[in-house]
C-alpha cells in the first residue's frame, strides 16, 4: 500500500524555469511533510518540510505548497539550476516527534539542461 | 563530526550468504533507522530503533534482522541473502522534533 504517491517519475526544465513536483497522501493523521534531495552516491538530504497549519513554505529558490483538504502537498524550485539535477522525494510522517517514521514517495529524476 | 557513517559502502554476495552492515552514528541521536532504496518505490522502512536495546520492524522486515545493543550503533543483518535483497541500503537517525540525517549507503548486489 503506497500511502504517499509522487509525480512525475522523471522532469526536465530548462535552466531559469520552475520544477514542480507533486506528492498526495492518504493517511489524514500524517502531520509533517518533509522533501528530501538525493545526489547521485549520497544519501537523501532534507531540503524544506512543512507542517499541516500553514499553507506555503518558502526557503530561498524552494517552496512547499500544502493543501490539506485535497491531500496534496507540492515541491516548486524556482530559477532552476544546473546545480539542481538531483532525486527529489517527498515524504509524510506522524508525530515527528515520537518514532519520527517516515513514508517516502516513489522520487521525482530532475535534470535541468543549461 | 563525520554524521552517519555506513560500512561497508559496496558488497557482492552469493545467495545463502550471511552479512551484517553496520551504521555508526556520532550525533548521540536517540533514533536510527534502516531502509532499501529500489528504483521506483523511494526508501520503505525495514526496521528502526526508538533507543539503545529497543527494535521494531518497519514496512519490510522480512528476511532482515537488527541490533541495537549500543546507542551509536544499529546493526542490519541478512541470514540467507536472496536476489530480491540486491538494493541499496540507506541508514539515518535523528532525535526528538529533529529531521533524519543519511548516510551514503550500502551498495549489496546478491548473485
Amino acid at each position: 500500500q503506497q500511502q504517499v504517491k509522487q509525480s512525475p517519475q522523471s522532469l526536465i526544465v530548462q535552466k531559469g524555469g520552475i520544477s514542480i513536483i507533486n506528492c498526495a497522501y492518504e493517511n489524514t493523521a500524517f502531520d509533517y511533510f518533509p522533501w528530501y534531495q538525493q545526489f547521485p552516491g549520497k544519501g537523501p538530504a532534507l531540503l524544506i518540510a512543512i507542517r499541516p497549519d500553514v499553507s506555503e513554505k518558502k526557503e530561498g529558490r524552494f517552496t512547499i505548497s500544502f493543501n490539506k483538504s485535497a491531500k496534496q502537498f507540492s515541491l516548486h524550485i524556482m530559477d532552476s539550476q544546473p546545480g539542481d539535477s538531483a532525486t527529489y522525494f517527498c515524504a509524510a510522517s506522524v508525530g515527528s516527534g515520537n518514532t519520527g517514521k517516515l513514508i517516502f514517495g516513489q522520487g521525482t529524476t530532475l535534470q535541468v539542461k543549461p | 563530526n563525520a554524521g552517519v557513517t555506513q560500512t561497508p559502502k559496496f558488497r557482492v554476495l552469493k545467495t545463502g550468504q550471511s552479512m551484517t552492515l553496520l551504521c555508526a552514528q556520532d550525533m548521540n541521536h536517540e533514533y536510527m533507522y534502516w531502509y532499501r532504496q529500489d528504483p521506483g518505490m523511494g526508501l520503505r522502512l525495514i526496521h528502526y530503533s526508538v533507543g539503545e536495546g529497543t527494535t521494531a520492524k518497519g514496512e519490510v522486515p522480512d528476511g532482515y534482522n537488527v541490533s541495537r545493543l549500543k546507542k551509536q550503533n544499529f546493526l542490519l543483518g541478512l541470514e540467507s541473502a536472496a536476489p530480491s535483497q540486491t538494493s541499496v541500503y540507506f541508514c539515518a537517525s535523528k532525535d526528538s522534533n529533529q529531521p533524519q540525517h543519511f548516510g551514503d549507503g550500502t551498495r549489496l548486489s546478491i548473485l
